[in-house]
């Protein structure tokens, strides 16, 4: 079955950076992208942008171009997020989600990874 | 970027009633249209994608439509494990953005 892990909360001082990894197995990791999404507390959702799974394309909203940086690791099939500049208005949950063919249709979610930045 | 408005943005019914939430976009967006479940403190669930195409493995009592601009999710006969957080989601283009969520409480 399809399963997206993602790593353990974090807490970080303002200013640091950030690392979330998702680990996908149960699909051919080569086959789908994956988009990040998050949401801050109490907050709807927000998406931060998109990564092939199998080249390293990737395409971000704007308001996170040069905040954040998608990476992918095909020989362990996971994905990563980084997000540098943290702020206090970072603190959320950060959610991977599956998304074949880039039609943005998340149809399988990570657990979700709490980061807070806090000082 | 593509705005996507939700209405109600919370309600209140009975196990059994009838449930119609609805999402306009503010410029076409075709049949591009998905619906998730959230339940606090989870990860959002996809119902329904392409405006009206059921997930697998969705129970039948949901259901969407709608085309353009106007999309509704329903859920025909409400049971108690629907409590939560309902968002629609435009996948027609980038930044893809999501409704501010209705909030299903059950009486």
């Amino acid at each position: 079955q399809v399963q997206l892990v993602q790593s353990g909360s974090e807490v970080k001082r303002p200013g640091a950076s950030v690392r979330v990894s998702c680990k996908a197995s149960g699909y051919t990791f080569s086959t789908c992208g994956i988009s990040w999404v998050r949401q801050a507390p109490g907050q709807g959702l927000e998406w931060m942008g998109w990564i092939s799974g199998h080249t390293d394309i990737t395409n971000y909203a704007q308001r996170f171009q040069g905040k954040v940086t998608m990476t992918t690791d095909t020989s362990t099939n996971t994905a990563y997020m980084d997000l540098r500049s943290l702020r206090s208005d970072d603190t959320a949950v950060y959610f991977c989600a599956r998304d074949c063919g880039g039609y943005a249709i998340f149809d399988y979610w990570g657990q979700g990874t709490l980061v807070t930045a806090s000082s | 970027d593509i705005q996507m408005t939700q209405s109600p943005s919370s309600l209140s019914a009975s196990v059994g009633d009838r449930v119609t939430i609805t999402c306009r976009a503010s410029q076409s967006i075709r049949s591009s249209l998905n619906w998730y479940h959230q339940k606090a403190g989870k990860a959002p669930n996809l119902l329904i994608y392409g405006a009206s195409s059921l997930q697998s493995g969705v129970p039948s009592r949901f259901s969407g439509s709608g085309s353009g601009t106007d999309f509704t999710l329903t859920i025909s006969s409400l049971q108690p494990e629907d409590f939560g957080s309902y968002y629609c989601q435009q996948s027609y283009t980038t930044p893809r953005t999501f409704g501010q969520g209705t909030k299903v409480e059950i009486k």
